[in-house]
């Protein structure tokens, strides 16, 4: 099956600094890259995803790129706020139904 | 807007005892799923079905069977709980096919003494 590595584990940064969280996968069919945001006590939500045929995706602060050569996809948030602490999961879907997920980011916003 | 839910949100078990997890999720979606999640491990997939009565082992299915006799309900049992499955349970559902969003519910937290 898919392997799904993520990196880092935990990561701080000032409020106003710009967050990146990296992801790899192994198999070249993985297709479909969602990222989600669980804020503390709460349910994953989808917050950004990515298909195999788009490099680079954005929507407002969050953007997320695709390099299919090299097999990994990474989360940017740019301008952080003290909300965008949470943990971030990446995702890798190859055709079919089921979801590979990565180990998660436990990302610090210090105001 | 969709709506999964979980039948609680805190389950205390003793070691031993059969435990029933159910999921039920509004919007007649097609895929279900049961995920298990654990400090630095991420979040496992346990068990998906992709229509009803329909079931497929995910990563780590052992010690755990599903039940999906209705499209909207999904159900995680725990034949003998044991104390390593304590843990954070999540369902998610989505429409079937590729690239579609997974919608989670609130999870439970299961604790087997």
């Amino acid at each position: 099956g898919e392997n799904v590595e993520q990196h880092p584990s935990t990561l701080s940064v000032q409020e106003g600094d710009s967050a990146v969280i990296k992801c790899t996968y192994s198999d070249s069919a993985s297709n479909y890259f969602p990222w989600y945001k669980q804020e503390l006590g709460k349910r994953p939500q989808l917050i950004i995803d990515i298909r195999s045929n788009v490099g680079e995706k954005k929507d407002q602060r969050i953007a997320v790129t695709l390099n299919k050569t090299a097999k990994h996809f990474s989360l940017h948030i740019t301008e952080t706020q003290p909300e965008d602490s949470a943990v971030y999961f990446c995702a890798a879907q190859i055709t079919g139904n089921q979801f590979y997920f990565g180990t998660g980011t436990s990302l610090t916003v210090i105001p | 807007d969709v709506k999964v839910t979980q039948s609680s949100r805190y389950l205390v078990k003793r070691t031993g005892e059969k435990v029933f997890l159910e999921c039920v999720q509004d919007m007649d979606h097609e895929n279900m799923f049961w995920y298990r999640q654990d400090p630095g491990l991420g979040l496992r997939l346990i068990y998906f079905s992709y229509d009803v009565k329909m079931k497929e082992k995910g990563d780590i299915p052992e010690g755990y069977s599903v039940s999906r006799e209705k499209k909207e309900r999904f159900s995680l049992i725990l034949e003998s709980a044991s104390t390593n499955q304590t843990s954070m349970y999540l369902c998610a559902s989505r429409v079937g096919g590729q690239g579609n969003e997974q919608f989670f519910g609130p999870g439970t937290r299961l604790t087997v003494l």
